[in-house]
């Protein structure tokens, strides 16, 4: 099975860096990824590390470690509509590989004037 | 090009009726599932599939159905309702891992 922590919530203010750490446990291990939902919305994909590094998206990166099992999203200059849950996610061993994403969670980042 | 499309966007059941929840994907995406979200919690895995015809149990799978006779529809049926099943539930389609999930709009369900 998969467990993944992740803070319940972060707070910053506009136009800071704020990073969301996300650690795992699984039993294999098929790629990490990030996910953003703001209140009441459907959640919508950010990023994905199947490798170690930093993947850059705009103001968005991720990164990953998979000696620590561990990574976390970055969000650059940040804005007042960034204030949403964000979620990391693993896939788990399932039916013939792929399909079963499990998700932590998640981070209430608020973001302050 | 619709994406992910789910009905109804809210129910409200009576304990013990059964209903089915429907979701359709146009992007020919092999991959779908059905998570459900309560207040403050992340999205839990209730049953998943990785093509028509195959599907397996995610998470809480219990008091859950489910079928995938096309590569377009994942519907998702409540047996007998309960009210800890009052939820808000996503579907989700996907190509691969790295393109990431789509999801849909939600169905907020109430059990009374």
């Amino acid at each position: 099975g998969q467990s993944l922590e992740q803070p319940s919530e972060v707070t910053a203010v506009e136009g800071a860096i704020v990073q969301i750490n996300c650690t795992y446990q699984t039993s294999g291990f098929y790629g990490l990824s990030w996910y953003q939902q703001h209140d009441g919305g459907a959640p919508t994909f950010l990023s994905y590390n199947g490798l170690d590094g930093l993947e850059e998206t705009g103001r968005f990166s991720s990164f990953l470690s998979r000696s620590d099992s561990y990574g976390y999203l970055l969000l650059q200059e940040l804005q007042m509509k960034d204030s949403a849950s964000y979620f990391c996610a693993v896939r788990d061993e399932g039916y013939n590989q792929g399909g079963k994403l499990i998700f932590g969670q998640g981070t209430e980042l608020s973001v302050k004037p | 090009n619709a994406g992910v499309t789910q009905t109804p966007k809210f129910q409200v059941l009576k304990t013990g009726q059964s209903m089915t929840l429907q979701c359709a994907q146009d992007m020919n995406h092999e991959y779908m599932s059905w998570y459900r979200q309560d207040p403050g919690m992340g999205l839990r895995l209730i049953h998943y599939s990785v093509g028509a015809g195959i599907t397996d149990q995610g998470e809480v799978p219990n008091g859950y159905n489910v079928s995938r006779s096309t590569t377009e529809d994942f519907p998702l049926r409540l047996l007998s309702a309960a009210p800890s099943q009052t939820s808000v539930y996503f579907c989700a389609s996907s190509l691969e891992d790295r393109s990431g999930y789509t999801f849909g709009s939600g169905t907020r369900l109430t059990v009374v």
